[in-house]
């Protein structure tokens, strides 16, 4: 089992609709967690990093169940520009920063 | 202020050879990690610098090796390269060994025929 799961989608969606990734992670001492977008054939950019008690940026909102070993991603009112593939990454921090990506989900935004 | 920068863009080489990469830290950074995305899937961490010394390794085997010099810079070295290790190598560089936020170069993509 990976340690870090997400749904592989594509995820095709039109402009304006609500999206909603998730993503399991299988190691209880992940104590870091973020959400990354890499465009096809770019580097994974930060999109935004995960609290237990949730957050939001924009049309962005990140959900974190530590109980559930959850994460979620919400996306709403999509945009073109948001068609892309969004990364779920966990950090054990054990005193190394090393980061632990599940597969990626992909988006694909229609007109 | 200067993002990572990796060298070169993209490599082509056959099996059997051996291949160097390199990555500059974004300014003011003295860790770099070094990262494997195969087609399809997510970046998967090979190993980390930091004060010229490799600090972890991920599941990558002894054909992979890196250096990290006195300016932060760093080196992955692959020998006797095999068509999986066909990939984009990712580097990445964040502020300490428990420094969190990773920014990443724009990768090399290497193509092992």
């Amino acid at each position: 089992r990976k340690e870090v799961e997400q749904d592989p989608g594509p995820f095709n969606v039109p402009e304006g609709a609500t999206v909603a990734f998730n993503c399991t992670y299988s190691n209880s001492a992940s104590q870091s967690f973020f959400w990354y977008r890499q465009d096809c054939r770019k580097e994974p950019k930060l999109l935004m990093s995960v609290y237990s008690s949730g957050n939001e940026d924009g049309r962005f909102t990140a959900q974190l169940n530590r109980a559930s070993q959850y994460i979620s991603l919400l996306i709403r009112d999509s945009k073109l520009s948001d068609s892309a593939t969004y990364l779920c990454v966990v950090n054990r921090l054990d005193g190394y920063n090393k980061l632990i990506f599940g597969a990626g989900t992909r988006l694909a935004v229609h007109p | 202020d200067a993002g990572v920068t990796q060298s070169p863009t993209h490599l082509i080489k056959t099996r059997g050879q051996q291949v160097t990469l390199r990555c500059s830290p974004k300014s003011g950074h003295d860790t770099v990690s070094w990262y494997q995305q195969a087609l399809g899937q997510g970046p998967q961490f090979i190993f980390q610098y930091y004060e010229e010394e490799e600090r972890q390794r991920g599941n990558f085997p002894d054909r992979f090796s890196g250096h990290q010099f006195p300016n932060y810079s760093s080196e992955l070295n692959v020998n006797a390269l095999l068509l999986g290790d066909s990939a984009l190598y990712l580097c990445a560089s964040s502020l300490g060994q428990g420094g969190e936020t990773q920014y990443f170069g724009p990768g090399t993509r290497l193509l092992v025929l």
